[in-house]
């Protein structure tokens, strides 16, 4: 079985603070993906990132970071000077990589974040 | 890119009615799509797989006979809620995975529609 956790219900920030939004997984499989989506209040998913269980490496991407520690199976998501339009709900995700699966994905509880001026 | 239309955006709706929600692949080949379920401040919620050519496979606690999944083409599925009720209210979102994108059926990220807001009165 599959679980995501991201005990973070709901952050509030104010513009320009940097804010880090956690997520922490399990899983039994050697081989799984990770995922973090974004939804506006609009609800649409938009796809954020996908990391596969043996790329360590942390990325960067504009004011995103992710930092992904497998020994801790956590999959933090940074968010560097935060801006109003970032204020929505972030979900992460798991998805396991066995051969014949539907490879479905499992999400975490979302972290509801609120920028403000 | 690959893009997954959702009709209806959103739907009111008198109790004991049936509503139909479509999924469409729009320049992708899709055998597999996914339903889930959203809850007002909740997580989504896979409420079934659905594949081309053959019977949905249905998680746990979802009703089958209430939930009816349709699968007949390789860009459209299509979740029907029969008889509906108040209870029935909420967001539901579908996402189709694109086979040509990777060689894995997994590192591919599941292209979501906008999802579809469910209001039965």
């Amino acid at each position: 079985a599959q679980k995501v956790t991201q005990a973070q219900t709901e952050i509030s920030v104010v513009e320009k603070e940097d804010v880090t939004l956690d997520c922490v997984y399990e899983t039994r499989d050697t081989t799984y993906y990770l995922f973090w989506y974004k939804q506006p209040p609009s609800g649409e998913l938009v796809f954020l990132i996908r990391r596969n269980s043996f790329d360590e490496q942390n990325e960067i991407s504009g004011r995103y970071s992710w930092n992904f520690q497998k020994s801790t199976s956590s999959f933090n998501f940074t968010i560097t000077a935060s801006q109003v339009v970032d204020s929505a709900v972030y979900f992460c995700a798991l998805s396991e990589a066995q051969i014949g699966t539907a490879s479905k994905l499992t999400f975490g509880t979302g972290t509801r974040l609120q920028v403000t001026l | 890119g690959a893009v997954v239309s959702q009709h209806p955006s959103w739907v009111i709706c008198k109790s004991g009615t049936s509503v139909k929600i479509e999924c469409r692949s729009l320049d992708f080949q899709a055998t597999t799509m996914f339903w889930y379920r959203q809850f007002p401040k909740q997580s989504l919620m896979l409420m079934a797989t659905s594949n081309e050519g053959s019977k949905a496979t249905y998680e746990q606690g979802v009703e089958k006979d209430k939930f009816l999944i349709n699968h007949a083409s390789l860009t459209l599925s299509t979740l029907t809620v029969t008889s509906a009720h108040p209870e029935d209210s909420s967001f539901y979102i579908c996402s189709a995975r694109n086979p040509g994108q990777g060689a894995s059926k997994s590192n591919q990220p599941q292209h979501f529609g906008d999802g579809t807001r469910l209001s039965i009165l």
